[in-house]
C-alpha cells in the first residue's frame, strides 16, 4: 500500500459525458501527479501540482483539466468524453516538487468510455 | 526531447533463471533513470533510480540496473527471477535540474516467470 488513494477505482460512462477522478496524496507529500495509461499510448504524464501550484504539464488534452485543493488533494476533470479516453488514470505524490524525488503511486481509477 | 525505449514487450524466463530488461534512453540534458514495476491490478511500486554516483545501482527484491552513460543505457537485472517476479516493468527518465518531476516512461516489458 503506497498511502496514496483514489476514488472511484471504476468509472463506466457514455461518451459526451463528464466525471471527476479524485486522489488523496500520502500524509506529507506536497506534489500530486496525473498519469494516463492506456493500450496506444502507454504510461502518460499528464499534470503536475505542488502545494496548490501547477508545476509541469504534459500531453493533457483541453478537454481535461485538474486542481489541487488547501488540504492537497487533487481532482482530475474529463469532459467531453470520448471513446479514446478509455484509460487506466494513476494519481502518484512526492514529498517535493523538483526532479528526482521518489513518487508514490495509487491503484488506479479504471475510466470506460461507452 | 527525452525518449525512452525499451527493447523487449516481452520476455518469457524459466524460475531461478537470471534475467536482463534493456532500457536504452535519448536526451539532449542529463537524466535521471528509473525503473518501475507493475504488478497485476496494482499501481507502479519504484525499483531502484540513478541520480548520481555509482553506476551500478541496487534495488528492492534483489534487483539491480547499470548506467551505462556513452550507450545511454539502463538495463535492469536480477540474478535468479521467482515466480512472483512476473509483472510488467517500466523504465522512465526525468530532466535532472529541473524544478519539477516529470517522468517519461518506456512501453513497458512483460516478464513472465515459468515454473
Amino acid at each position: 500500500d503506497s498511502g496514496v488513494t483514489q476514488t472511484p477505482k471504476h468509472l463506466i460512462t457514455a461518451t459526451g459525458q463528464r466525471v471527476t477522478l479524485r486522489c488523496s496524496p500520502r500524509s506529507g507529500d506536497l506534489s500530486v501527479y496525473w498519469y494516463q495509461q492506456s493500450l496506444d499510448q502507454g504510461l502518460q504524464f499528464l499534470i503536475q501540482y505542488y502545494n496548490g501550484e501547477e508545476r509541469a504539464k504534459g500531453n493533457i488534452l483541453e478537454r481535461f483539466s485538474a486542481q489541487q485543493f488547501p488540504d492537497l488533494h487533487s481532482e482530475l476533470n474529463l469532459s467531453s468524453l470520448e471513446l479514446g479516453d478509455s484509460a487506466l488514470y494513476f494519481c502518484a505524490s512526492s514529498v517535493g516538487a523538483g526532479t528526482g524525488g521518489e513518487q508514490y503511486f495509487g491503484p488506479g481509477t479504471r475510466l470506460t468510455v461507452t | 526531447a527525452q525518449s525512452v525505449t525499451q527493447l523487449d514487450s516481452q520476455v518469457p524466463v524459466f524460475e531461478e533463471a537470471p534475467v536482463e530488461l534493456r532500457c536504452n534512453y535519448s536526451s539532449s540534458v542529463s537524466v535521471y533513470l528509473f525503473w518501475y514495476v507493475q504488478y497485476p491490478n496494482q499501481g507502479l511500486q519504484l525499483l531502484l533510480k540513478y541520480l548520481s554516483g555509482s553506476t551500478l545501482v541496487k534495488g528492492i527484491n534483489g534487483f539491480e540496473a547499470e548506467f551505462n552513460k556513452s550507450q545511454t543505457s539502463f538495463h535492469l537485472r536480477k540474478p535468479s527471477v521467482h515466480i512472483s517476479d512476473t509483472a510488467e516493468y517500466f523504465c522512465a527518465v526525468s530532466l535532472s535540474g529541473g524544478g519539477y518531476n516529470k517522468l517519461i516512461f518506456g512501453a513497458g516489458t512483460r516478464l513472465a516467470v515459468h515454473p
